[in-house]
């Protein structure tokens, strides 16, 4: 079965500090991405930053990195220098190629950065 | 470029009625997907459309149904509605892996 967990339901960070949401995943696919979005109050998901497993190199993008332990399917997401506009709901999730463009997602852990 | 749209934003319905959502994908992206979202069971994936043909189905009655036309706009429609179909609805198009989701569809069953 193909299934996300994100052990932290909810997070508080202050602003202007880092924080780091966690992810483990499993699957018996070798081929795979895995992505991080983000759901504000507004209710649109917006792509954070997404990691092709066959990729050695953790992913960046500006003050969001991952750690990607593909052994360990572990995929956790840094957020350096938080800003208040980071305060939403943060989904794990991965899509296996093969199986076309589904994607199987986490339960979320809520952010919420505090000034 | 104008980004996923999804008509209506909001819905009530009464127990036993049908409905349809719509999903209209970003020029040029032939892969729209559904999605349902409970505080319940969370995000969970209902199917993808490629080109009008169903391409990828998830694990939900067949209550629950879409179709995509010829100019990729996605349409799904849920009958008899229940009680516990009330939900946000996300539509996503896609150019290979790379999804953009709309804003959703929250429709309420009564």
């Amino acid at each position: 079965a193909q299934t996300v967990t994100q052990s932290q339901p909810e997070m508080s960070v202050q602003e202007a500090e880092t924080v780091t949401l966690s992810c483990t995943y499993d699957t018996s696919e070798n081929n795979y991405y895995l992505f991080w979005y983000k759901q504000p109050p507004s209710r649109q998901m917006i792509l954070v930053i997404r990691q092709e497993a066959y990729k050695q190199q953790n992913a960046t993008e500006n003050r969001f990195s991952v750690n990607f332990q593909k052994a360990a399917k572990s995929f956790s997401l840094k957020i350096s220098d938080s800003q208040l506009g980071d305060t939403a709901m943060y989904f794990c999730a991965f899509m296996i190629r093969e199986y076309g463009n589904k994607l199987v997602f986490g339960a979320g852990t809520i952010l919420r950065v505090k000034s | 470029k104008a980004g996923v749209t999804q008509t209506p934003r909001y819905l009530i319905k009464t127990r036993g009625q049908q409905v349809t959502l719509s999903c209209s994908p970003i020029s040029g992206h032939r892969s729209v997907s559904w999605y349902q979202q409970t505080p319940g069971q969370g995000l969970q994936f209902l199917f993808e459309y490629f080109s009008e043909t169903q391409r990828n189905k998830g694990n939900f009655p067949g209550r629950f149904s879409g179709r995509q036309f010829s100019n990729s706009r996605s349409e799904m429609n849920v009958s008899t509605l229940e009680l516990g179909d009330s939900a946000l609805y996300l539509c996503a198009s896609s150019l290979g892996p790379l999804y953009t989701f709309g804003s959703g569809t929250r429709l309420t069953v009564v």
